[in-house]
C-alpha cells in the first residue's frame, strides 16, 4: 500500500488529454512539492515533472503539473503513442522521514 | 555527461548479506545527496535510503532499517549499500539516484541502470 495514492491505469486516444492524479496527505504533499517520474519497460526512471510544475530541459510542453492542497496532477496534452509508459509521483515526507512514491499509473495509448 | 553504473547485485539466499556499489562520474559527487531506489519485479518504486554530501546524514525507509546501510566514500565517487539480514521482499532491482542541487522538492535528476539482488535459497 503506497503512501502517495494514483489510479493503477489510464488511457487515451492519440491528442487527447490525460490526467493523472496523485493523493497524499499534510505530511508529504500538503508540505513539500510533487515530482513526477516517467518509465518504461526494462529502462529506469526519467524526472519529468519537478518542483510540481516545472519541466527539465528537453521534457516537451505537453507535459504538465500541478499541486493544490494534498493532491497533485500530470496533465499530457496532445497524447502521442509514444507518451505510452509507466507514470509515479512522489515527495518527501516530514512524518516518515524519506521520500514516498505512488503506486504508479500505467498509461495506455489506444 | 552524469553516469551512474550500480554493481554488486546477484543471488543471495535469505538471511544473506550483499554490498552494491554505484561509481558515479560527471559531476562533483562529494556536492551532491545520493539516494538509493529500488523496485520489485513488475512493481512500483520504492525508495529505501538517503545520503547527504558529507555523509554525516542518512535516513532509511522503514521496510529496511537496521538491516541496511548506506555509505559513500568521496574520494573514489562511489555510493555503497550494505544490505544484511536479507529477505525474499528485498528481491529488486536497484537504483543508484542522485538527487538535484537547491530545488524544490529534491528531485531526482539522475538514475543509474540499476543492479538486481535477487533473494531466494
Amino acid at each position: 500500500q503506497s503512501v502517495l495514492t494514483q489510479p493503477p491505469s489510464a488511457s487515451g486516444t492519440p491528442g487527447q488529454r490525460v490526467t493523472i492524479d496523485c493523493s497524499g496527505g499534510s505530511s508529504n504533499i500538503g508540505t513539500n512539492a510533487v515530482n513526477w517520474y516517467q518509465q518504461f519497460p526494462g529502462t529506469a526512471p526519467k524526472l519529468l515533472i519537478y518542483s510540481s510544475n516545472q519541466r527539465p530541459s528537453g521534457v516537451p510542453d505537453r507535459f504538465s503539473g500541478s499541486k493544490s492542497g494534498t493532491s497533485a496532477s500530470l496533465a499530457i496534452s496532445g497524447l502521442q503513442s509514444e507518451d505510452e509508459a509507466d507514470y509515479y509521483c512522489a515527495a518527501w515526507d516530514d512524518s516518515l522521514d524519506g521520500v514516498v512514491f505512488g503506486g504508479g499509473t500505467k498509461l495506455t495509448v489506444l | 555527461e552524469v553516469h551512474l553504473v550500480e554493481s554488486g547485485g546477484g543471488l543471495v539466499q535469505p538471511g544473506g548479506s550483499l554490498r552494491i556499489s554505484c561509481a558515479a562520474s560527471g559531476f562533483t559527487f562529494s556536492s551532491y545527496e545520493m539516494n538509493w531506489v529500488r523496485q520489485a519485479p513488475g512493481k512500483g518504486l520504492e525508495w529505501v535510503s538517503y545520503i547527504t554530501g558529507s555523509g554525516t546524514t542518512r535516513y532509511y525507509a522503514d521496510s529496511v532499517k537496521g538491516r541496511f546501510t548506506i555509505s559513500r566514500d568521496n574520494a573514489k565517487s562511489s555510493l555503497y549499500l550494505q544490505m544484511n539480514s536479507l529477505r525474499a521482499e528485498d528481491t529488486a532491482i536497484y537504483y543508484c539516484v542522485r538527487e538535484s542541487q537547491n530545488i524544490l522538492g529534491a528531485p531526482f535528476d539522475y538514475w543509474g541502470q540499476g543492479t538486481l539482488v535477487t533473494v531466494s535459497s
